[in-house]
């Protein structure tokens, strides 16, 4: 069974710091990994995709990077601003329906 | 495109009533999945669907009813509410075909049982 933990819990920073988000997983046979940001009340809005193959995708200022092998992957947000400032999920694809397990998440606020 | 819609927005509902959460998507998604998160906690599978006329079960089915009787909508049923079905639902969809497919959320239903 696929477990996944995020760490940190939460993450305080002030504005223009560089952060970097950890995700680990217990099964490495994975399709892909998504990292999602969940603003309070909202629904999850897709940030980035990594596939099992690739090692990194970026997005502005994102990027993603996935070791399958050792089960890991982390988000790095360059350049933090307020407006970053949500709960930031990961999840793992795999099995015959695709279907994503999720951490409980990091709790990031960025102060100005 | 809408993406994925829900309906109701929040509900509460008294022990022992029913209800069903709607979700439709317009992106001609074969694959849709119910998640519900609790406070604090990661999202569960609750059921999936890959496709019309098919459906199976997640990691939390236990109290809820699914079907899917075209490819645009997969409406969840609660049938006798309980207040451990106290959460928040999300719908998602994706195409399913490919490591490439990213899964697109509704914005949730916010359930609450009395």
């Amino acid at each position: 069974k696929q477990e996944v933990t995020q760490i940190p819990a939460a993450l305080s920073v002030p504005e223009g710091e560089n952060l970097v988000l950890n995700c680990s997983f217990t099964d490495s046979a994975i399709y892909n990994l998504q990292w999602f940001r969940q603003d309070p009340g909202k629904g999850l809005t897709s940030l980035l995709l990594i596939q099992s193959s690739q090692r990194e995708q970026t997005s502005g200022r994102l990027n993603a990077s996935l070791d399958k092998s050792s089960g890991r992957s982390t988000l790095y947000i360059a350049a933090s601003q307020p407006g970053d400032s949500a709960t930031y999920l990961c999840g793992p694809s795999g099995g015959s329906n695709y279907k994503l397990t999720f951490g409980k998440g990091t709790l990031l606020t960025v102060n100005p | 495109n809408a993406g994925v819609t829900q309906t109701p927005k929040f509900r509460i509902l008294k022990i022992g009533q029913s209800m069903t959460l709607q979700c439709a998507q317009d992106m001609n998604h074969n694959y849709m999945y119910w998640y519900r998160q609790d406070p604090g906690m990661g999202l569960k599978l609750i059921y999936y669907s890959v496709g019309a006329g098919i459906t199976d079960k997640g990691e939390v089915p236990n109290g809820y009813n699914v079907s899917r009787s075209t490819t645009e909508d997969f409406p969840l049923r609660l049938e006798l509410a309980a207040p451990s079905q106290t959460s928040v639902y999300f719908c998602a969809s994706s195409y399913g075909i490919d490591t490439g497919d990213t899964q697109y959320f509704g914005p949730g239903t916010r359930l609450t049982v009395l």
